[in-house]
């Protein structure tokens, strides 16, 4: 299966708190993107990380590559109710002509108030 | 406009019925991509249309049949649906295929096969 995995699964936090989210994948890639989900919603890009780089910030995020460990951290810090989400690594293949995104199966964070 | 639409929100329909789902995006994008998602799985591919050629079918079945009148419009007609099929399906458009680009996302059909 192309399809990564992330853990954990799922995540509960107070508001305030940071949250850590990991994604591993299994092939090489052009570069790795992080969507977020609202319940039963469409997913809304987050940010996008090439497989030269190792860091990317954005905010209140901050996203970690490991191309030789094939993996990947999402931070969020000082988290707030509507952060509650289901977040989503995605991959674009290197040797994929096409724009094909291998999504991973993701972690759902509930940030209590 | 950064929005990618989707009509129906929510769609039932019988395994013996034709209906159609309609994915509209005004940027301008030139790949235009259906996603299926079962609850608590993450989305998975079934087509990719590039300057509205079918690109990528990724081995779905006859009984979904996608169209792309033009730029800004995908279809996804269906037919014969069994009720395994139910799920939200995701339209999804980008600026091309290839390179660093992200994908922008509709809210989603609902569809039950009943």
């Amino acid at each position: 299966s192309q399809q990564g995995e992330e853990d954990p699964q799922a995540l509960s936090i107070q508001e305030g708190e940071n949250a850590t989210m990991n994604c591993s994948y299994k092939t090489s890639i052009n570069n790795l993107q992080w969507y977020r989900q609202n319940s039963g919603r469409g997913l809304v890009h987050l940010i996008l990380i090439r497989s030269n780089e190792r860091e990317k910030h954005s905010g209140r995020l901050r996203v970690t590559l490991d191309t030789s460990k094939k993996s990947s951290s999402l931070l969020i810090t000082a988290s707030r109710a509507a952060d509650t989400a289901s977040y989503f690594c995605a991959t674009a293949r290197a040797w994929s002509g096409a724009n094909n995104l291998f999504f991973g199966t993701g972690t759902r964070l509930t940030v209590i108030p | 406009d950064t929005e990618v639409t989707q009509t129906p929100k929510h769609l039932v329909m019988g395994m013996t019925n034709k209906k159609s789902l309609k994915c509209e995006q005004h940027m301008g994008h030139r790949a235009m991509y259906w996603y299926k998602q079962k609850a608590k799985k993450p989305p998975e591919l079934m087509f990719v249309y590039s300057y509205e050629k079918l690109s990528i079918n990724e081995s779905v079945p006859s009984r979904f049949s996608p169209e792309c009148p033009n730029s800004s419009l995908l279809n996804l007609h269906l037919h014969a649906l069994q009720p395994e099929d139910s799920a939200l399906y995701l339209c999804a458009s980008s600026q091309a295929l290839g390179g660093s680009n992200e994908q922008f996302f509709g809210p989603g059909t609902r569809l039950t096969v009943l």
